[in-house]
């Protein structure tokens, strides 16, 4: 196993178009998460699926952000109607069960114009 | 929430220098992650600890429960130790626990 991947590493788009971000954890851990980083500052807690089931969101995610997991196992974060203050880096972390450990992937940078 | 404060925030250092980076935190923790980040953006998890100290190859960490402070020491530093150090103390309460630094930029020169 590789650890996990991220998709695509670098995303530009225009304001109001939508993005996707794919993540694909390490294969047995059950935990995966999603945070997004900007410039200068530690990443900021999205989302959490513990297998299929999404059961913590920040309230950073608004509306326009939605997060699947749908066989437990690669993740999606889409982004609809992209603002510029969506650029950021988003990663995804995974861990397994019984630990607090957690693997990173290398992020997707998005860009907003 | 947990406030957290590192210092420096950035540190430039020649190679074979010792590096200390401090973490402090405002609320009580079960563990604390110490992570570096590369240029690009990969992290990568150094130690998790909840007491005590813990070394790996060139790198230490220490932890203050009581005093809720912790830290990183590098030593004999060479380039490729340059990198954003980020600490990430955990308050339990679940996955939003975790809450990150802003980070400690080194730079070590050769």
């Amino acid at each position: 196993d590789t650890g996990v991947s991220q998709n695509p590493r670098h995303k530009i788009t225009k304001r109001g178009q939508n993005v996707t971000f794919r993540c694909d954890p390490i294969s047995e851990h059950n935990r995966l998460y999603w945070y997004r980083q900007t410039l200068g500052q530690g990443p900021e807690f999205l989302t959490y699926f513990q297998n299929e089931a999404q059961l913590e969101k920040s309230r950073l995610l608004s509306d326009r952000f939605s997060a699947e997991r749908p066989k437990g196992s690669f993740s999606t974060l889409e982004i609809q109607r992209t603002e510029q203050g969506d650029s950021a880096m988003y990663l995804c972390a995974s861990s397994a069960t019984g630990t607090s450990e957690l693997f990173f992937g290398e992020g997707s940078r998005l860009t907003v114009l | 929430k947990n406030e957290v404060e590192q210092s420096p925030q950035n540190l430039t250092a020649q190679e074979g220098e010792f590096i200390t980076i401090n973490c402090s935190y405002s609320v009580g923790i079960s563990a604390l992650h110490w992570l570096q980040q590369h240029p690009g953006g990969g992290i990568v998890s150094l130690f998790m600890l909840s007491s005590g100290k813990k070394k790996h190859g060139r790198l230490i960490a220490t932890i203050n429960i009581q005093e809720k402070h912790s830290s990183l020491h590098i030593t004999a530093s060479h380039p490729r130790d340059s990198a954003v150090y980020i600490c990430a103390p955990y308050s339990g309460g679940g996955a939003d626990g975790l809450t990150f630094g802003k980070g400690t930029h080194l730079i070590i020169q050769p």
